[in-house]
């Protein structure tokens, strides 16, 4: 079965980039059926989407309006991975971060374990 | 504050039926039949018991049901068990510039 498992620093100082990857495991980062989310939850924003990643014969990203500005998404399909990057973080970015897999993003049917993530110097 | 309402806790006791409340806008829970909901316990990722309104994926016990009335949908939950002791949270496509919307998540609590 589809694993996720994800991997990233757990501090991050304030105005820096947070970065986070998702390690796929029964299917394909590139597949013409999977879409690739990130989440996250905190307890003043509670669950928030924050963008997916798909491929379609090429490469399409969708982020949430409140980060659109801050973030980007990549993906390497020789180690099977996606990665999250959210520049300039302030202590409003601190979450627990999940990566998840949902071609619809209100249905995300397998999720990474998570990683929380705290913003401070 | 998140887009969708659902009150913040909910019980019963063992063998009763529970309903979770999610109340959206004709904009998202309303306006469509994408309305999920997700099971999530202390520490751990959510999973998702509920997809388009009603349906339930494989594995998910039928005491697990859901419904839709204009911009509310629900969650019930019938025979409560000891295990069903967890936080529900609803989710809706939220519209082209924000694909999923949830809500602020209901704690519920097997007495």
């Amino acid at each position: 079965q589809v694993q996720l498992q994800q991997s990233g620093p757990g501090l991050v100082k304030p105005s820096q980039t947070l970065s986070l990857t998702c390690v796929i495991s029964g299917d394909s980062v590139s597949s013409n059926s999977a879409a690739w989310n990130w989440i996250r939850q905190s307890p003043s924003r509670g669950l928030e989407w924050l963008g997916r990643t798909y491929y379609r014969s090429t490469w399409y990203n969708d982020y949430a309006v409140s980060v659109k500005s801050r973030i980007t998404f990549n993906s390497d399909t020789s180690k099977n991975q996606f990665s999250l990057h959210l520049n300039s973080v302030t202590p409003e970015d601190a979450a627990v971060y999940y990566c998840a897999k949902g071609v619809n993003p209100w249905e995300l049917v397998v999720w990474g374990q998570g990683t929380l993530v705290t913003v401070s110097p | 504050q998140s887009a969708l309402t659902q009150p913040p806790s909910a019980s019963g006791s063992p063998g009763q039926s529970v309903t979770i409340s999610c109340t959206g806008t004709s904009s998202d829970v309303g306006g469509y039949n994408y309305v999920s909901w997700y099971q999530q316990y202390p520490g751990k990722a959510p999973k998702v018991i509920i997809y388009e309104v009603s349906k339930r994926p494989s594995g998910v016990p039928d005491r697990f049901s859901g419904s839709k009335s204009g911009n509310t949908a629900s969650l019930t939950v019938s025979g409560l068990q000891a295990e069903d002791e967890a936080d529900y949270y609803c989710s809706s496509y939220g519209g082209i510039n924000n694909l999923a919307v949830f809500g602020g998540g209901t704690k519920l609590s097997v007495l």
